[in-house]
């Protein structure tokens, strides 16, 4: 059964600060990995889907990398701002149609 | 156009209540979803329908029965249901089920459901 980690559990920087999250796996059968953000008491936002095929994506502020043979993936946010202060969760499809979700880091940025 | 919308966005209810959730997308998306997520919990998976017929029932309990009318259209039907069933109930669809872009899921807003 797929199981996924993500470190640290919640996170607090000051504005402009680059900052990397954590997401960890079980079973690196995976078709693919998503990033999603939400805020509170919101649905979640698609940030950035990793095909398995692929190592990493970009969209603006925003990188993730996949290592598929280590179980890992990170988020890498550039030049934080208040604005990026939200959950962060990392999701790993191993199946048709299914989605198994990390815990979540809380992020906070103060300005 | 790639927004999933749901409503109500709100909804209290009592135990004896009969109540619908709904949720629609107009991407072409032929795979929708039900998930459940309690606070600082991540999303559960409850159900999937691909193709307007369900593949996946995680074993939800029967007083959530959930329904396809079409391809564009999925709905949550509530009924007797309990205080611990107070969740956000999220909606998601993609355009199939398999790898890369086939599989990305796409999220409603959610709605706050409040069982009394």
């Amino acid at each position: 059964k797929q199981e996924v980690t993500q470190i640290p559990a919640a996170l607090s920087v000051p504005e402009g600060e680059n900052l990397v999250l954590n997401c960890s796996f079980t079973d690196s059968a995976i078709y693919n990995l998503q990033w999603f953000r939400q805020d509170p008491g919101k649905g979640l936002t698609s940030l950035l889907l990793i095909q398995s095929s692929q190592r990493e994506q970009t969209s603006g502020r925003l990188n993730a990398s996949l290592d598929k043979s280590s179980g890992r993936s990170t988020l890498y946010i550039a030049a934080s701002q208040p604005g990026d202060s939200a959950t962060y969760l990392c999701a790993v499809s191993s199946g048709y149609s299914t989605l198994t979700f990390g815990k979540g880091t809380m992020l906070l940025v103060s300005p | 156009d790639t927004e999933v919308t749901q409503t109500p966005k709100h909804l209290v209810m009592g135990m004896t209540n009969k109540k619908s959730l709904k949720c629609e997308q107009h991407m072409g998306h032929r795979a929708m979803y039900w998930y459940k997520q309690k606070a600082k919990k991540p999303p559960e998976l409850m159900f999937v329908y691909s193709y307007e017929k369900l593949s996946i029932n995680e074993s939800v309990p029967s007083r959530f029965s959930p329904e396809c009318p079409n391809s564009s259209l999925l709905n949550l039907h509530l009924h007797a249901l309990q205080p611990e069933d107070s969740a956000l109930y999220l909606c998601a669809s993609s355009r199939g089920g398999g790898r890369g872009r086939e599989g990305e899921q796409f999220f409603g807003p959610g709605t706050r459901l409040t069982v009394l």
